[in-house]
């Protein structure tokens, strides 16, 4: 079945850093790759999707491509602030359903 | 535009019981999907609803089942609760033939 894979454990970084988040996935077919984004005591927000392969998802700075031939969707940002940190979760949607990984809690240090 | 919500934000309630989650979906979505979220985990798929009725469902049991009505919004229903069923409940509505979802904040359920 569907399923996604998030590198392991918390990130902390400090202000102005690169971020970057593993995320792989198995699938048949070809699914649509979604990151979503979860703040303390909130539900997901959509941060970018990507319907295809080699299509880049972009929004507030993150970006992450749709690699077919290493069945990834690494999410990154070039400098992160205090308020990004919060859970990322990498999610594949497919069969009338989102698979996501377990996510990861990037913490931002100033 | 309203997105969208689930009532109630929170709940307590003792193993044995009954529960029942509400979600209205974003405006102009037909769909509602249902996930719960356990305590540092990602969210896992309960079921989707379209059209009133139950088009796929996870791996859940029985106990877990729900219902759609004809303004597309949703409940879902759990019986005998059990201490680990303890979680954030999360519904995501979208537009049939469309994989992006959009989620409420959530309801969070303790049972003791």
């Amino acid at each position: 079945g569907n399923s996604v894979t998030q590198m392991e454990g918390p990130v902390t970084l400090s202000e102005e850093a690169f971020l970057t988040i593993n995320c792989t996935y198995t699938a048949t077919g070809y699914p649509s790759l979604f990151w979503y984004v979860q703040y303390p005591g909130e539900g997901l927000q959509l941060l970018l999707k990507a319907t295809k392969a080699d299509d880049k998802g972009s929004n507030k700075g993150f970006e992450a491509t749709y690699r077919k031939e290493t069945t990834s969707f690494h999410l990154e940002k070039g400098s992160v602030q205090v308020s990004d940190s919060a859970v990322y979760f990498c999610a594949l949607g497919g069969n009338n359903r989102l698979a996501f990984g377990k996510g990861n809690q990037v913490v931002v240090i100033p | 535009d309203a997105g969208v919500t689930q009532s109630p934000t929170h709940l307590i309630k003792t193993r044995g019981q009954q529960v029942t989650l509400r979600c209205s979906p974003k405006s102009g979505h037909d769909t509602v999907s249902w996930y719960q979220q356990a305590l540092g985990q990602g969210p896992q798929f309960i079921f989707q609803y379209y059209e009133e009725e139950e088009r796929q469902r996870g791996n859940f049991p029985d106990r877990f089942s729900g219902h759609q009505f004809p303004n597309y919004s949703s409940e879902l229903n759990v019986n005998a609760l059990l201490l680990g069923d303890s979680a954030l409940y999360l519904c995501a509505s979208s537009s049939t033939g469309v994989d992006t979802q959009y989620f409420g904040p959530g309801t969070r359920l303790t049972v003791l």
